[in-house]
């Protein structure tokens, strides 16, 4: 099983809320990722986590906040949106953070709409 | 720096007709290479990889790609296109080199006519 899922599939919400997106995956992967895609462009890395440890942030604004509250679930945090910040967020996982060969795996995303 | 490029926007094919779908890469290390697709409105569906060995990897729905190490290329490739393959290619690429950070290329939209 290669499954990764994610909460909620669509999101509206105002510049001035606070929500959370939720990732799950039970292939004991160790590694759990946040990209954000635009229409018809390539995935952008937001975060890493490698072993529930944060291992890299690209520079992400604080208007987002990951968390890693074990090894299976990731949510990122969102506080004080802009609507440029709407896009498809996509998670993903990969068995090794270490193995350069790894796979990762995607969930289906979670289409946000800032208003 | 580690970059993936594909050079077709878009790629159009009739139906039963083979198809090709272009990725050239450049590391500074050994390059570990993957194909994925994606349908509208949803995530990223692993296809098939490069890691090492046989320069040509088969993949998932009769999908396979070829490795070519000088011309640093990994194209995808399918003997007969069918008109559900039509979707958005990602070809991506992690260095040897660089760690663990995976760069896509900035996708392929491949449309099969009936």
């Amino acid at each position: 099983d290669t499954e990764v899922t994610q909460t909620p599939k669509h999101l509206v919400m105002g510049m001035t809320n606070k929500k959370s997106l939720k990732c799950e995956q039970h292939m004991g992967h160790r590694a759990m990722y946040w990209y954000k895609q635009k229409a018809k462009k390539p995935p952008e890395l937001m975060f890493v986590y490698s072993y529930e440890k944060l291992s890299i942030n690209e520079s992400v604004p604080s208007r987002f906040s990951p968390e890693c509250p074990n090894s299976s679930l990731l949510n990122l945090h969102l506080h004080a949106l802009q609507p440029e910040d709407s896009a498809l967020y996509l998670c993903a996982s990969s068995q090794d953070p270490r193995g350069l060969g790894e796979t990762q795996y995607f969930g289906p995303g979670t289409r946000l709409l800032v208003l | 720096a580690q970059s993936v490029a594909q050079p077709e926007d878009q790629v159009n094919v009739a139906e039963g007709n083979p198809l090709t779908v272009k990725c050239t890469y450049s590391v500074s290390g050994n390059p570990y290479l993957f194909w994925y697709v994606q349908y509208p409105n949803r995530g990223l569906q692993f296809l098939l990889k490069y890691i090492t060995g046989d320069n040509l990897v088969k993949g998932s729905y009769g999908f396979e790609a070829e490795f070519n190490k000088s011309q640093t290329s990994f194209h995808l490739k399918k003997p007969s296109a069918l008109v559900s393959d039509s979707a958005l290619y990602f070809c991506a690429v992690r260095d040897g080199n660089a760690g663990n950070m995976l760069t896509f290329g900035g996708g392929t939209r491949l449309m099969v006519k009936p």
